[in-house]
């Protein structure tokens, strides 16, 4: 077991410019979460997949952003038009979760995404 | 909405000897979990405890462990003998599965410690 992985790990890009990043979850984890982090601040979440349908969104996470998880497996981020504010670091989680259970999620290193 | 407060936003502890951690926790929900998590300089955030709300007995995990006070909101972690690799940003975290769909993390803005040589 390899644990989350996240690329790229930096990210540095101009203002008005469309990104992508991409998670590798854990082998056979059904869940798979987005966190977006600001310096010095705690993590936020953004959106989670359950297999390959998501669930969930955050009001944070605007139009602009797009996630998705083709066959359950990676998941990408896709933000567009990139604005100033979105520089953070991206987190991504995963776990496995049976029914009316809640489990521990795993982090990957993030992205960290620099807009100029 | 749930909410999760650090009060504390650095601290620092000689090595070897105990340091807490303050978090509190605002939730009309009886049923749900609470974490701790490390983030080191490197930034992966690593899970250091968790506690089930249902259960009485407070977690422990070797140097690590927790004082749960389900009605006063409050989850404190304690670490024994602590290490210089034990600096990092401790972040306190909540989840329910009542909310949302797939249990998602509320966290507080975190506890920078540093452990002195």
């Amino acid at each position: 077991d390899t644990g989350v992985s996240q690329d790229p790990r930096h990210k540095i890009t101009k203002r008005g410019q469309n990104v992508t990043f991409r998670c590798d979850p854990i082998s056979e984890h059904n869940r798979l979460y987005w966190y977006r982090q600001t310096l010095g601040q705690g993590p936020e979440f953004l959106t989670y997949f359950q297999n390959e349908a998501q669930l969930e969104k955050s009001r944070l996470l605007s139009d602009r952003f797009s996630a998705e998880r083709p066959k359950g497996s990676f998941s990408t981020l896709e933000i567009q038009r990139t604005e100033q504010g979105d520089s953070a670091m991206y987190l991504c989680a995963s776990s496995l979760a049976g029914f009316a259970s809640t489990d521990t999620q795993y982090f990957g290193p993030g992205t960290r995404l620099t807009v100029l | 909405a749930q909410t999760v407060t650090q009060s504390q936003p650095e601290m620092s502890v000689q090595e070897a000897e105990t340091v807490t951690l303050s978090c509190t926790y605002d939730t009309s929900e009886n049923n749900y979990y609470l974490f701790w998590y490390k983030q080191p300089p490197s930034r992966q955030m690593i899970l250091v405890i968790r506690q089930e709300a249902y259960k009485q007995q407070n977690a422990t995990e070797n140097r690590f462990s927790v004082n749960f006070q389900k009605a006063a909101k409050s989850f404190s972690l304690k670490i024994s003998d602590s290490q210089l690799g034990d600096t990092a940003m401790y972040f306190c975290a909540f989840a329910s599965p009542a909310i949302g769909a797939g249990n998602m993390l509320t966290f507080g803005g975190g506890t920078r410690l540093m452990v002195k040589p």
